[in-house]
C-alpha cells in the first residue's frame, strides 16, 4: 500500500530557532500534501494544504509566516517552523492524497 | 460547522471482549462517515467508510452502520485481538472520497486489548 513517511519522528529546540519537518510519499506522487496538528486529546486540526509547485492554502487563524510550507516536488512538502516558542509545541501530522488519502506517522515537536 | 464527538478512551478490554466505540457527528447536509486507525509509530489508516444512511462499512472484523436518526457511527467489533490495540479516530466529509479540505475528525480513542 501506499506510504508516507516523516522526518524527524521526534525534535526537541530551543526557543526562537526554527524546525524543519519532511513529508515523503515513498511509492507515489502525490499533487496534494496537507499539514495537521494534534494537540493532545484532541482532534486533528488542519493547518494547510499545499500542492506542488504552487503556494500552499493556509487554514483560518494559521500564520502562514510562521508555518512555512514548500512542496518542492511530487513526493516531498515540508513544514518549517520558524522562530518556534513553547506554545508551538504538538504533535504535527501529514497528509498526501493519491485517490485516497494517506497519513504520515507524525512528528512530535517539543520546545523548550 | 462539523463536528465529531467519539469517546473518550483509553478504553481496555481482554482479548475475544466486545468493543464499541461510540461516535456522533453535527453537519450540514449528507456527509460520509469514517473510522481511522492508527497503530504505535504509524499514520492514520482508513478502516472503513460509509456514504449514506443506513450504510454498513466494515473491515477486518470491524463494523460501523451510519445511523442518520440518530447521526451517530459507532464502531464495533465482535472479538478484539491484542493486535487491535491502536488510536481509533471518526472523521467525517462533506464529499464522498474524503477530500482532506472537508475531513473533520474526532478526538481519537485509545484502545488498549490485554491477553
Amino acid at each position: 500500500g501506499a506510504v508516507v513517511s516523516q522526518h524527524p519522528s521526534w525534535v526537541i529546540c530551543k526557543s526562537g530557532t526554527s524546525v524543519k519537518i519532511e513529508c515523503r510519499s515513498l511509492d507515489f506522487q502525490a499533487t496534494t500534501m496537507f499539514w495537521y496538528r494534534q494537540f493532545p486529546k484532541q482532534s486533528l486540526m488542519l493547518m494547510a494544504t499545499s500542492n506542488e509547485g504552487s503556494k500552499a492554502t493556509y487554514e483560518q487563524g494559521v500564520e502562514k509566516d510562521k508555518f512555512l510550507i514548500n512542496h518542492a516536488s511530487l513526493t516531498l512538502s515540508t513544514l518549517t517552523v520558524t522562530s518556534a516558542h513553547p506554545e508551538d509545541s504538538s504533535f504535527y501530522i501529514c497528509s498526501a492524497r493519491h485517490h485516497a488519502q494517506y497519513f504520515g506517522p507524525g512528528t512530535r515537536l517539543t520546545v523548550l | 460547522g462539523n463536528s465529531v464527538t467519539q469517546m473518550e478512551g483509553p478504553v481496555t478490554l481482554s482479548e475475544e471482549a466486545f468493543l464499541t466505540i461510540n461516535c456522533t457527528y453535527t453537519a450540514t447536509g449528507y456527509p460520509s462517515l469514517f473510522w481511522y486507525v492508527q497503530y504505535p509509530g504509524e499514520g492514520l489508516q482508513l478502516l472503513l467508510k460509509a456514504t449514506k444512511a443506513d450504510d454498513k462499512g466494515s473491515n477486518k472484523g470491524f463494523e460501523a452502520t451510519y445511523r442518520k436518526e440518530t447521526t451517530s457511527f459507532h464502531l464495533e467489533k465482535g472479538s478484539v485481538q491484542v493486535s487491535d490495540s491502536a488510536v481509533y479516530f471518526c472523521a467525517l466529509s462533506a464529499l464522498e472520497e474524503g477530500s482532506a479540505r472537508q475531513l473533520t475528525f474526532g478526538s481519537g480513542t485509545q484502545l488498549t486489548v490485554l491477553p
